[in-house]
């Protein structure tokens, strides 16, 4: 079955700096997603992107996060700043097409990030 | 009121039992809805989709919707240990963004 592949499975980093988070989404999928999850809590939606922008983002999702498809395969998340709270499990996901359509999504395995 | 409640267990079950777990949720909003199941150190696997009220089966696992009272559940016929796994419920409206239950985690003896 195809799958969604993410690196790093675990980046540890320093407060303040900046971490690109990687994602390989599935091949012809169209619709890509961040989620996160700090430990002991709910997974919590990001961001979702189509067609080269940014179609919906939450909350969490402030000027210090920013995503990107720099080629045909990437899907990246950058942070541009990290603080302490930034420190959880960040999911990739995609889908062929949006989720309101009754359409699955593939998450990858997750980048365990921790801010030190 | 949360928006999406659900129990977090654990849960513990002989081999062989039937399994519900279920959310509660206070947005009527929600249209689609879903379990996932998470192993350790993985992400969430898609197990069961729900378009508004009613039941849905796939093989030991069935989910049921009950728009009226905002609950939804999964039941495990016959469960086995593989079953063993955090179990996720989600849903969402007219959008792209999930929102999850903070899992339930499943622990099924042998």
């Amino acid at each position: 079955e195809p799958e969604v592949t993410q690196t790093p499975s675990h980046q540890v980093t320093q407060m303040g700096q900046e971490v690109i988070l990687r994602c390989v989404p599935i091949s012809n999928h169209l619709y890509f997603y961040w989620y996160r999850q700090i430990l002991g809590q709910k997974v919590e939606f990001l961001v979702s992107f189509y067609n080269n922008e940014i179609s919906e983002k939450s909350e969490i999702f402030d000027d210090q996060f920013s995503v990107e498809r720099p080629d045909g395969s990437n899907f990246t998340l950058k942070i541009r700043s990290t603080k302490l709270e930034d420190s959880a499990m960040y999911f990739c996901a995609s889908s062929a097409r949006g989720q309101a359509t009754n359409e699955k999504l593939f998450f990858g395995s997750g980048t365990q990030l921790s801010v030190l | 009121q949360k928006e999406v409640e659900q129990d977090p267990g654990p849960l513990s079950v002989p081999e062989g039992a039937i399994v519900s777990l279920n959310c509660t949720y206070s947005n009527s909003a929600f249209q689609y809805f879903m379990w996932y199941r998470q192993y350790s150190r993985k992400g969430p696997e898609l197990l069961m989709y729900t378009y508004s009220s009613g039941n849905k089966e796939d093989g030991r696992f069935t989910a049921q919707v009950d728009k009226s009272s905002k609950y939804i559940s999964l039941f495990i016929r016959d469960s086995q240990p593989s079953d063993s796994a955090t179990y996720l419920c989600a849903m969402s409206g007219a959008t792209n963004k999930l929102i999850f239950g903070t899992g339930t985690l499943l622990a099924v003896q042998p």
